[in-house]
């Protein structure tokens, strides 16, 4: 059964970039039935997507972060990555990894998810 | 952008009750591209609902959805001591994908 798992530093300095991995079990990355994505959720709010990535490379990202997220995968490493540049304290959260199942062109809701990673952003 | 706007913010029920969360979107959604999601503390969001109305894997028969274009319900019938967590809807079907804003189901 897939599992995802996201890695990264858990404290950034403001106007730092946030790096984060997201490693894929159990499957590959390579998976065409598969539409990568990054969610997050500040501290006791809700969630919002970040973007998201096709094996083929294929990105689209949400346009209050697009000048700032960059979503790339790595097929020899079976991982996609994040990268948000110029964090401030309003880029403090919980940010998590997620994969929507794809059939026929139709792509379905985030099933599974990674358990998360807490990033803070402070000097 | 679609807003999705669940109702109530918080709704306090007690176990055998059934509980009833909706969702209104601000322009319509294919039915195709509604889910809902539950998370308990500390946890990440699982799905429990995809397409408006098809349970996902494991999802127990007390969960169903229910709604088309900009109002949708996610409805359990019996409420079991696990279920009391907070509820999301996501509509994925327009970009930028978006969440509702969370409703807590807590113990009366």
């Amino acid at each position: 059964q897939l599992q995802l798992q996201e890695s990264g530093p858990g404290l950034v300095k403001p106007s730092e970039t946030l790096s984060l991995t997201c490693t894929l079990s159990y499957d590959s990355i390579s998976n065409s039935t598969y539409f990568w994505g990054w969610i997050r959720q500040p501290p006791g709010k809700g969630l919002e997507w970040i973007g998201s990535i096709f094996y083929s490379g294929s990105t689209y990202y949400n346009p209050s972060l697009k000048s700032r997220v960059t979503i790339s995968v790595d097929t020899s490493k079976n991982q996609f990555s994040l990268k948000l540049t110029s964090v401030t304290a309003a880029d403090t959260a919980v940010y998590y990894c997620a994969g929507r199942y794809c059939d026929n062109g139709v792509c379905y809701a985030f099933d599974p998810w990674g358990q998360g990673t807490r990033v803070t952003v402070s000097s | 952008e679609i807003v999705l706007t669940q109702s109530p913010g918080t709704l306090s029920l007690s176990p055998g009750e059934r509980a009833t969360v909706s969702c209104r979107a601000s322009q319509s959604v294919s039915s195709t591209s509604l889910a809902w999601y539950q998370q308990r503390p500390g946890q990440a969001p699982r799905l429990l609902i995809y397409g408006a109305s098809f349970r996902a894997a494991g999802i127990p028969h007390r969960f169903s959805g229910s709604g088309s274009g900009t109002d949708f319900t996610l409805t359990i019938s019996r409420l079991e001591p696990e279920d009391f967590a907070v509820y999301y809807c996501h509509q994925y079907g327009s970009s930028p994908q978006t969440f509702g804003q969370g409703t807590k189901l807590e113990i009366k």
